[in-house]
């Protein structure tokens, strides 16, 4: 029972090189999500996907960009990393229709730039 | 826009001494609230929700109910144990894809 995979667990990366984080989920859902989770912050969503074939900009988008590559697959992308970008990203899904409906979360990708 | 504000911490508490978590929200229309748990090095885990007002979440003995009046959902257990040392957010969902807004976590520590 996977739920919600992120790929990889840890990476660092040097100022300027690019990278894709990779998330999948299993349970049909029709909505994906994108955070980023610094101290004293709390979660920040970066971008989300409503249905497959749509994504939007969140709280705080700059220095990213996704792709929802079909209802499974939702994937971010730093172009040209930053130090301001060393954080814990997370992926989440949710089947999206209704409110009340949780949002079931993957481990996260602890990412360190120097 | 959407906020959530969340008691500061560290808290550290005794084995089964009670323990409350403050939240209080702003929001426009009527938001779901939601509690999720981040134990060390794990993604977050849905602990417990309300839908509407004087709802009552619970789970593993956490309480919150949702006070509409006084835009609040605080989080209540009454004996706390070792293994609920975590962090603890409330967060509520709005928007047409149901977009979580959290609050900053507070990190609880229950010792022995």
């Amino acid at each position: 029972n996977a739920g919600v995979t992120q790929t990889p667990k840890f990476q660092v990366l040097k100022t300027g090189q690019s990278m894709t984080l990779q998330c999948a989920q299993d349970m049909n859902h029709n909505s994906m999500y994108w955070y980023r989770q610094d101290p004293g912050m709390g979660l920040r969503l970066i971008y989300y996907s409503a249905s497959e074939g749509t994504t939007d900009k969140g709280e705080v988008p700059n220095g990213y960009n996704v792709s929802r590559l079909n209802k499974r697959e939702f994937s971010l992308r730093l172009e040209s990393a930053a130090p301001s970008q060393t954080s814990v990203y997370f992926c989440a899904s949710s089947p999206g229709q209704y409110s009340n409906q949780p949002q079931h979360f993957g481990d996260g990708t602890r990412l360190s730039i120097l | 826009g959407n906020s959530v504000t969340q008691m500061e911490g560290p808290v550290t508490l005794s084995e089964e001494a009670f323990l409350t978590i403050n939240c209080t929200y702003t929001a426009t229309g009527y938001p779901s609230l939601f509690w999720y748990v981040q134990y060390p090095g794990e993604g977050l885990q849905l602990l417990l929700k309300a839908t509407k007002a004087d709802d009552k979440g619970s789970n593993k003995g956490f309480e919150a109910t949702y006070r509409k009046e006084t835009t609040s959902f605080h989080l209540e257990k009454g004996s706390v144990q070792v293994s609920d040392s975590a962090v603890y957010f409330c967060a509520l969902s709005s928007g047409s894809a149901r977009q979580l807004t959290f609050g900053s976590g507070t990190q609880l520590t229950v010792l022995p």
